[in-house]
C-alpha cells in the first residue's frame, strides 16, 4: 500500500502571507506512459465534505481560486496558498489515486496567524 | 448537476451490524467507480473501500477488509456499505465519493456526499 506523509501537521500563516505544505507518498506516483503524477489536494472544512482543489499533482480544478497551486512529481508534491485569505482555514489533506486504494496524507490543519 | 446523498448512519452496539447507502443522480452512475471514505472524530480522512463501475472489483482498506462489503445497485443509481462487526473505532462520518470512469483507480474524487455519522457506542 502506499502511504502518504504530509508536513507540518499544522501551520499557522499571516493573512496575505504564503502558505506551504508538504507531501511525500511512500512509492511513485507517477505512471510513466503518460508522464502524470496520480495526486489529489483536497480542502476540509468543520461539517462540510472535502473539496477536490487539485489533481494531477498540479491542475486546480474548475472555480478553485488561483491563489492555490500545486507542484511536484513522482513522491514529492507541495500545496501552495500564495496569499492566505480568512476563507482559507482548513485541514488540507493529500491522495494518492495511483493505486485503487486512494490513500491520503494525515492532513495539514491550516490557521491565522 | 451531480448529487451524492448519504443514508443509513446512526447508533449502533459494538458487534453488530449498518448497511449505508448512497443515492446518486446528475450522471452515469453505472460508468463510474465509487468509493467509501469515512473520518472518525478528531482524526483525518481514511480511505475504505471502492467497487468498480459494473461491481466486479472491489477493494478495501486493511482496517475494514473481511468486515465491510461494498456493493451497488446500478438499476437503481444507489451505493452501498453493509458493516458487520462494528468496533468504536469504526464510529465516522461516512462519505460516498465518485471515482474513476470505468476503472477503479486512476482518477481523484471530484464529487462527495455531506455524509452520514455512523456512532458504534454500547
Amino acid at each position: 500500500d502506499i502511504v502518504m506523509t504530509q508536513s507540518p501537521d499544522s501551520l499557522a500563516v499571516s493573512l496575505g502571507e504564503r502558505a506551504t505544505i508538504n507531501c511525500k507518498s511512500s512509492q511513485s506516483v507517477l505512471y510513466s506512459s503518460n508522464s502524470k503524477s496520480y495526486l489529489a489536494w483536497y480542502q476540509k472544512k468543520p461539517g462540510q465534505p472535502p473539496k477536490l482543489l487539485i489533481s494531477w499533482a498540479s491542475t486546480r480544478e474548475s472555480g478553485v481560486p488561483d491563489r492555490f497551486s500545486g507542484s511536484g512529481s513522482a513522491t514529492d508534491f507541495t500545496l501552495t496558498i500564495s496569499s492566505l485569505q480568512a476563507e482559507d482555514v482548513a485541514v488540507y489533506y493529500c491522495q494518492q489515486y495511483y493505486s485503487s486504494l486512494h490513500s491520503f496524507g494525515q492532513g495539514t490543519r491550516l490557521e491565522i496567524k | 448537476q451531480v448529487q451524492l446523498a448519504e443514508s443509513g448512519g446512526g447508533v449502533v452496539q459494538p458487534g453488530r451490524s449498518l448497511r449505508l447507502s448512497c443515492a446518486a443522480s446528475g450522471f452515469t452512475f453505472n460508468t463510474y467507480s465509487m468509493h467509501w471514505v469515512r473520518q472518525a472524530p478528531g482524526k483525518g480522512l481514511e480511505w475504505v473501500a471502492v467497487i468498480s463501475y459494473d461491481g466486479s472489483n472491489a477493494f478495501y482498506a486493511d482496517s475494514v477488509k473481511g468486515r465491510f462489503t461494498i456493493s451497488r445497485d446500478n438499476s437503481k443509481n444507489t451505493l452501498f456499505l453493509q458493516m458487520n462487526s462494528l468496533s468504536v473505532e469504526d464510529t465516522a462520518v461516512y462519505y460516498c465519493a465518485r471515482g474513476a470512469v470505468g476503472a477503479t483507480g486512476g482518477e481523484p474524487n471530484d464529487y462527495w456526499g455531506r455524509g452520514t455519522l455512523v456512532t458504534v457506542s454500547s
